[in-house]
């Protein structure tokens, strides 16, 4: 089985600050996955990183994908109170047909 | 569309009462995923079904739970009998291609 490690585990920040939480493996991946889960519902995803080196932007969040596709980064500028949650990253294995998630990050923005 | 659908969205019972946590996928997506999030051992996948057929049912706990999906658009967990452990909040997620997954909102289990 592969495994996803993500650091950190816990982070608290105030409104306005600049964050970035890994998502970190041994194994390579054909693509890997970030989510955000809210209190009481089921994650939502948010992007998906194919290629190695490749980095996205959502707003005020960016996502890399490291260039042997063992690991991934993401960003966010100027961290909001909306943007509270755990962060989730996924990794897909193709040779077991499913995807591994990490234990997530869980990030608190104080107002 | 109104995305995954889960329900109930809470559960209370008492230990050795049957269980049943019901799905229905978004249309149109083959894949169908059960997975279990406790604090302690984060989000765990119980079992997943592509085109309503079971693949990997290695993430089930023991033989108290079975999964079924006798449709494309339903499927059910059951817990029979059910213990204090088995207390968690289940999710039910369903993908065009099995990677990217779309969650329902989770039914909360306590069992007494």
């Amino acid at each position: 089985t592969q495994l996803l490690e993500q650091s950190p585990q816990f982070l608290s920040i105030q409104e306005g600050e600049n964050l970035t939480v890994y998502c970190n493996s041994s194994s390579v991946f054909s693509s890997l996955q970030w989510y955000r889960q809210e209190p009481g519902e089921g994650p939502v995803l948010l992007v998906t990183v194919v290629t190695g080196g490749e980095v996205k932007k959502l707003k005020r969040l960016t996502f890399q994908f490291g260039d042997a596709r063992k690991d991934s980064s993401l960003h966010i500028t100027a961290a909001q109170p909306g943007d509270t949650g755990l962060y989730l990253c996924a990794g897909e294995d193709t040779n077991a047909g499913k995807s591994t998630f990490g234990d997530g990050t869980t990030l608190t923005v104080k107002p | 569309d109104a995305g995954v659908i889960q329900s109930p969205r809470h559960e209370v019972t008492e230990m050795g009462q049957e269980v049943t946590l019901r799905c229905k996928p978004i249309s149109g997506h083959d894949y169908l995923f059960w997975y279990r999030q406790t604090m302690m051992r984060g989000l765990e996948l119980l079992i997943y079904f592509n085109n309503n057929v079971p693949i990997d049912d290695s993430g089930m706990p023991e033989d108290r739970f079975s999964a079924k999906m006798p449709n494309a658009s339903f499927s059910t967990l059951k817990i029979q009998p059910s213990e204090p452990r088995d207390s968690a909040v289940y999710f039910c997620a369903s993908s065009r291609d099995s990677y990217e997954q779309y969650f329902g909102p989770g039914t909360r289990l306590t069992v007494t």
